[in-house]
């Protein structure tokens, strides 16, 4: 069964304090790895998809990379706005109907 | 913002009744998914309907069904609510099926609550 654990739970950055969000995976034959940002109350809002190990994707202040156990989520310079949960998804060829989720890890950017 | 639209936003409930959520999915798109989300926790995948039909499901009891229409759009019913169905309801649309399967987009959600 595919797994996604996401490291931390909770992550709190100064503004202009860069870091980075993990996502380590488990699955049988990687499709694409998904990130989303969720708003508290909202519908998760899709940032990337990366498809293969060596894979690298850059919106504005975020960067998203993978490798063949992980992906990471680097915040360069953050903003409060930047303040949200961000998920981590797979899709993989073992259950490739769905997505398989990380709990999230819940950013806040202190101004 | 996507094109997905759910209705309603919120519902409240009774232990016992049933209910209806619906999701329209962005145009173009043949492939609805159901996700619960509890909270705290990730989106769980409830199940998805491709061009009508169901195409996979998780781990729901029956009393967790849906619908998929022409126009794709799509109906999620919960029987005999439980307490334990509080929760966010997501619907996300996207092309195609299986390995070919393109990104999921999800609407804002309808929230649960059963009292």
């Amino acid at each position: 069964e595919d797994q996604v654990t996401q490291s931390p739970e909770a992550l709190r950055l100064q503004e202009g304090e860069s870091s980075s969000l993990n996502c380590s995976y488990t699955v049988s034959g990687l499709r694409g790895l998904f990130w989303y940002r969720q708003d508290p109350g909202k519908g998760p809002e899709f940032l990337f998809t990366l498809y293969s190990a060596g894979e690298e994707k850059e919106k504005e202040r975020l960067k998203a990379t993978l490798t063949k156990k992980e992906s990471f989520l680097h915040i360069t310079a953050p903003k409060p706005e930047d303040s949200a949960t961000y998920l981590c998804a797979v899709h993989s060829g073992g259950s490739n109907y769905k997505l398989t989720f990380g709990k999230g890890t819940l950013l806040t950017v202190n101004p | 913002e996507t094109g997905v639209t759910q209705s309603p936003t919120h519902l409240i409930k009774t232990r016992g009744q049933q209910v209806t959520l619906r999701c329209s999915s962005q145009s173009g798109h043949n492939t609805v998914s159901w996700y619960q989300q509890a909270l705290g926790q990730g989106p769980q995948f409830i199940f998805q309907y491709y061009r009508e039909e169901e195409n996979g499901r998780g781990n729901f009891p029956p009393r967790f069904s849906g619908l998929q229409f022409p126009n794709y759009s799509s109906e999620l019913n919960v029987n005999a609510l439980e307490l334990d169905d509080s929760a966010l309801y997501l619907c996300a649309s996207s092309r195609g099926q299986g390995w070919d399967q393109e990104t999921q987009y999800f609407g804002p959600g309808t929230r649960l609550l059963v009292l």
